[in-house]
């Protein structure tokens, strides 16, 4: 059980845009960074997005990060076959438990 | 650019201590601005922190993990290591080492991984 929450698979066509929510608490999104990472098969995770919704150089402007309250969410546009991955949030918790927490991972198809 | 490679055996008993050990080249670990990570991925599953180290030898652990877990630095060889006791099956996994930021603990660069599997 993951302490972010996220859709554990979303899909759509080649071009068109997907959005992959993130949910969490006060102790954890609520009141800190979020960044996003996206693990393609047999990789590891790369950094997508970090501090809520920057791009490190050399990640395409299709990908972008918002956060309102506690969620985050991780917008696709101009799907690619190539962006088929599963997609993390990961963020800081604050709590008596605290430490690095991330969702469970979304699984992105590209129809 | 800053690189990570974890290192270590892929095969642990029962009840042993896992160790495996993240080199960095092209940076210090010394310079600070960064904790020294180390995450784990079970077979088909999501990503678990397990703790990080600061240069000066400060240790954050996962407190599920925490009584089990113990993270070193060695700065004259720009290398942590990650030890685990009293290892079972369910601490199979692919192992990663990670930088991550002072400030927001940003993930990035990873390593490659290094899958460790328990078993007698």
């Amino acid at each position: 059980q993951s302490v972010l929450t996220q859709p554990p698979s979303v899909s759509a066509a080649p071009g068109q845009k997907v959005t992959i929510s993130c949910s969490g608490s006060s102790s954890n999104i609520g009141n800190n960074y979020v960044s996003w990472y996206q693990q393609l098969p047999g990789t590891a995770p790369k950094l997508l997005i970090y501090d809520n919704n920057k791009r490190p150089s050399g990640i395409p402007d299709r990908f972008s990060g918002s956060k309102s309250g506690t969620s985050a969410t991780l917008g696709i546009t101009g799907l690619q076959t190539g962006d088929e991955a599963d997609y993390y949030c990961g963020t800081w918790d604050s709590s008596l438990s605290a430490g690095g927490v991330f969702g469970g991972g979304t699984k992105l198809t590209v129809l | 650019q800053v690189q990570l490679q974890e290192s270590g055996p892929g095969l642990v008993k029962p009840s042993q201590t896992l160790s495996l050990t993240c080199t960095v080249s092209g940076g210090s670990i010394s310079s600070g601005g960064y904790y020294w990570s180390w995450i784990r991925q079970h077979p088909g599953k999501g990503l678990e922190w397990i703790g990080y180290i600061y240069y000066s030898g400060s240790t954050y652990y996962n407190p599920s993990l925490k009584s089990r877990v113990t993270i070193s630095v060695d700065t004259s060889k720009n290398q942590f290591s990650l030890k685990l006791s009293s290892v079972t099956a369910a601490d199979t996994a692919v192992y990663y080492c990670a930088r991550a930021e002072y400030y927001d603990r940003t993930f990035d660069p990873w390593g490659q991984g290094t899958l460790v599997t328990v078993s007698s």
